[in-house]
């Protein structure tokens, strides 16, 4: 079975602060996505990786960053973490060329 | 943005019923996808079902696709409450896949 996991399942921050999330990835995935969930908007597209040290834009890149320095691992950076910034953070993982993805847990960040 | 839509934002039905639920679409595709994601966990890959299909089961699940009317439906037979969670449409379009916003269903013993 694939496997998808996030450093934290909870994180309370506070405004400024600069904050890593990490997700890795055991099954040599070249794709890795992060998206933020919030009620009724579904989930968001943040940033996405086809390979390692690739990077693209999704639909709402900023305030945020991401490092994929090795393939097993997307870090998703907030440079100065603001109180809109309270989210749940999923990542997750797909070989290419296929559509399906395999999600981690999810993180539940709150910027106070 | 999003591209599904589901249809109705929230569902209660009682163990033993079946329930429906509708995602709507805007763009072309190149398939279709459900999800399921328990209360506060990640998204748990349900079902594909590509462009050229029109409908496709597994177990209690049955997805059917009409892309003429660009719209999905999910059917979860003989529900439990083990189903409750929240269910998600993403569509792929080649470029992108793009999540709707949910529906909520709620499966009472």
């Amino acid at each position: 079975d694939v496997k998808v996991t996030q450093s934290s399942r909870y994180l309370v921050k506070r405004t400024g602060e600069k904050v890593f999330l990490e997700c890795v990835q055991d099954m040599d995935h070249e794709n890795m996505f992060w998206y933020r969930q919030d009620p009724g908007l579904g989930l968001r597209l943040i940033y996405f990786s086809y390979d390692v040290k690739m990077k693209e834009k999704g639909d709402i890149p900023e305030g945020y960053s991401v490092s994929r320095e090795k393939k097993e691992r997307f870090s998703l950076i907030l440079e100065s973490a603001s109180t809109n910034q309270t989210s749940m953070y999923l990542c997750a993982s797909s070989p290419p060329y296929l559509a399906t993805q395999y999600f981690g847990p999810g993180t539940r960040l709150t910027v106070l | 943005s999003q591209q599904g839509e589901e249809d109705p934002q929230a569902l209660s039905i009682q163990e033993g019923e079946n329930a429906t639920m509708n995602c709507s679409y805007k763009t072309s595709i190149n398939n279709l996808q459900w999800y399921r994601q328990n209360s506060g966990r990640g998204l748990v890959h349900l079902i594909l079902i590509r462009s050229n299909e029109r409908e496709k089961h597994s177990g209690r699940l049955r997805v059917t696709l009409d892309t003429s009317k660009k719209s999905s439906s999910l059917l979860i037979t003989a529900s439990r409450a083990a189903d409750t969670a929240s269910y998600f449409c993403a569509t792929d379009s080649g470029d992108d896949m793009r999540f709707g916003a949910g529906t909520r269903l709620t499966v009472k013993p």
